[in-house]
């Protein structure tokens, strides 16, 4: 049983436009939501997290909305740039239990 | 500060060897966290050390196992190897098991 449901598994964007993915989870004890970068032969790496407390965050040109009714998340990246291509991964835990993550995003930013 | 480290970063085995992996953490991080990445699956769980003791476990077979040691370093072991444990394994540390995972570049085996 799949935990958190990610989509699109491929996204190209033009360069300067927004870059949109999304999230579902189902268990609603679920208390950090992060997202992960990773570029290919690295290890992903994180980009921006979010608890249910709140409904968005904005750290430069990325923001996580977060809408804990309909138990889903997303990850905004305005003015997309070639240099963001990469994978992308949602995540969710609850607690001390670990991380479950959403099975990727591959994002091209196309001049 | 030292990132992640893991060893070796590629390997090549044959079907009914075993691996071993090896991550050693960010200094002064106490848990280890290991995940195997494959293109079907994304990122899976396996198991969670904090403190040399095994705090959390994922779902797979008892052929993975793993350990830590008193300075934090970690190993993995894979028996039998079977053609589906082709995968990309990821190490990630964390000064105490919740928030923040920093990952290592991984380790990728290719069982043939």
């Amino acid at each position: 049983q799949q935990q958190v449901k990610q989509s699109p598994q491929s996204l190209i964007v033009q360069k300067g436009g927004i870059s949109i993915i999304n999230c579902a989870y189902e268990n609603t004890a679920f208390d950090y939501f992060p997202w992960y970068q990773q570029f290919p032969g690295k290890g992903p790496a994180l980009l921006i997290a979010i608890r249910p407390d709140v409904s968005e965050k904005k750290e430069g040109r990325f923001t996580i909305s977060f809408n804990k009714s309909a138990k889903q998340f997303s990850l905004h990246i305005m003015d997309s740039q070639p240099g963001d291509s990469a994978t992308y991964f949602c995540a969710a835990s609850a607690g001390n239990t670990p991380l479950v993550f959403g099975k990727g995003t591959r994002l091209s930013v196309i001049a | 500060k030292a990132g992640v480290t893991q060893t070796p970063r590629y390997l090549i085995k044959t079907r009914g060897q075993q691996v071993t992996l090896s991550c050693s953490p960010i200094s002064g991080h106490r848990s280890v966290s290991w995940y195997q990445q494959t293109p079907g699956q994304g990122l899976q769980f396996l198991f969670e050390y904090f403190s040399e003791t095994q705090r959390n476990k994922g779902n797979f077979p008892g052929r993975f196992s793993g350990r830590q040691f008193s300075n934090s370093r970690s190993e993995m072991n894979v028996s039998t190897l079977e053609l589906g444990d082709s995968a990309l394994y990821l190490c990630a540390s964390s000064p105490s098991g919740t928030g923040e995972l920093f990952f290592g570049e991984g380790s990728r085996l290719t069982v043939l």
